[in-house]
């Protein structure tokens, strides 16, 4: 099946900084998407981007699909942004998730 | 809130028993999905339902089924729980299901998830 790769793997930042967070995939998709699961389990859809930019807010995201890759931008970060977040890809009939970028924010 | 609702939020059970899982996706959806995600494994899709029929089967065992009810509503059966079937199982919804063979095509928004521990 197709790799689903995330990094970094984990990410600690002081409040009010900017990040970037990788999605790679090894296979063309049909769609992906960026998640965000809160520290109370809650899984948030923050982007639906089988291709494109999008901006919704200090977050921004940026798909590359003949280059197989996604990249999610947070900007200003703050405290409420802790958690770990997943790219999702979906391939022929399958869901894939990567394994999650887990990020703490500091204040 | 998502707006797709799941009961219960927890549930504690032995091994060898059953249990059901209850989703009702977002008001117009028809489109609904399981995962489980557990510690080793991570997040893995088990399942789509399209207005009632399978669409698509991922990591999903024998012992595990589902189904769509004409009210789009949706339940995940488990059988012969064993201890390593503890996990967090989701539920999500999403307004298309692609076209026909095709799974997706539409974001997916996430219920809260039902907390399944196997003693």
């Amino acid at each position: 099946g197709i790799q689903v790769e995330q990094s970094p793997p984990d990410l600690i930042l002081q409040e009010g900084a900017n990040s970037t967070l990788r999605c790679n995939f090894s296979d063309s998709v049909n769609n992906l998407q960026w998640f965000h699961q809160n520290p109370w389990g809650q899984l948030i859809n923050l982007f639906y981007i089988p291709s494109g930019t999008k901006q919704n807010g200090r977050l921004s995201a940026t798909t590359v699909a003949t280059e197989r890759y996604s990249l999610l931008y947070i900007s200003s970060s703050q405290t409420t942004d802790s958690g770990v977040y997943f790219c999702a890809v979906l391939t022929g009939n399958q869901f894939y998730f990567g394994t999650g970028t887990s990020l703490t924010v500091i204040p | 809130d998502s707006g797709v609702t799941q009961t219960p939020k927890h549930l504690i059970t032995a091994t060898g028993q059953r249990v059901t899982l209850r989703c009702s996706p977002r008001s117009g959806d028809l489109s609904v999905y399981w995962y489980q995600q557990s510690l080793d494994q991570g997040l893995q899709f088990l399942i789509q339902y399209y207005n009632g029929e399978e669409r698509a089967k991922g990591n999903i065992l024998e012992r595990f089924s589902a189904q769509q009810f004409p009210d789009l509503h949706s339940e995940l059966n488990l059988s012969s729980l064993e201890l390593g079937d503890s996990a967090l199982y989701f539920c999500a919804s999403s307004v298309v299901g692609g076209g026909p063979g095709l799974a997706g095509g539409s974001a997916q928004f996430f219920g809260p998830g039902t907390r399944l521990t196997v003693l």
